[in-house]
């Protein structure tokens, strides 16, 4: 079966700061890949999504980046964190022949 | 492109009680809604799903039902339990489409 970590659970970094979040998905090839974040309320954006190793959408201009530097690992980074990047990041993951996404456990994230 | 309204934002029930969620999409071509529920502190989980080829499906104690005449489908809950308290996200694709549209979310809240 497929399984998808995500890392760390929790993060407290200060303004400035660079950040790196890391994904990976198990029993599976070729998945498509996913960010979202939730920030105050409920709401779930995405940042960025891929379909393939090097091949990164995205989807709201800020100061976050995406990288897949293997097939079933994805990386969001950041050079300098802001106040406004804190929130509730998922990662998520569907087959290329499926419709259905599948999040991770999420990384909490505080920026002070 | 689709959008995707969720009602209510919060709905709050004694346990026993039914508890019903409703979506409306915009664009006729989606073909795939999907039903979440994210617990505190988690990552969404899928709880069930249903194709427009199907007008309701079941799955215990959780029934979701589709109408494509008027571009809405809802998610009923029966005999609720406190251990339902969760958000609870509605989505639409269409097939091609890899990214799904979210609704807002709705906060359930089952009070013993």
């Amino acid at each position: 079966s497929q399984t998808i970590h995500q890392w760390p659970a929790t993060l407290v970094q200060p303004v400035g700061s660079p950040l790196s979040l890391e994904c990976t998905v198990e029993g599976t090839s070729n998945p498509n890949l996913y960010w979202y974040r939730q920030a105050a309320g409920r709401g779930l954006q995405l940042l960025f999504y891929s379909v393939g190793i090097g091949q990164i959408s995205s989807e709201v201009p800020q100061n976050l980046s995406a990288s897949r530097p293997q097939d079933r690992q994805f990386i969001l980074s950041s050079k300098k964190l802001l106040l406004s990047d804190s929130g509730f990041y998922l990662c998520a993951w569907s087959s290329t022949d499926r419709d259905t996404i599948y999040f991770g456990e999420g990384s909490w994230l505080t920026v002070v | 492109g689709e959008n995707v309204e969720q009602h209510p934002s919060t709905l709050s029930v004694q346990e026993g009680d039914s508890a019903v969620i409703k979506c409306t999409y915009s664009d006729s071509a989606s073909n795939y809604f999907p039903w979440y529920k994210q617990e505190l502190g988690k990552g969404p989980q899928l709880i069930i799903d249903i194709r427009s080829n199907v007008g309701e499906k079941k799955d215990q104690r959780i029934a979701v039902t589709l109408n494509k005449t008027a571009k809405h489908f809802s998610l009923h809950i029966t005999e609720t339990q406190p251990e339902d308290s969760a958000v609870y996200f509605c989505a639409a694709s269409k097939g091609g489409s890899y990214i799904p549209t979210f609704g807002r979310g709705t906060s359930l809240i089952v009070h013993p």
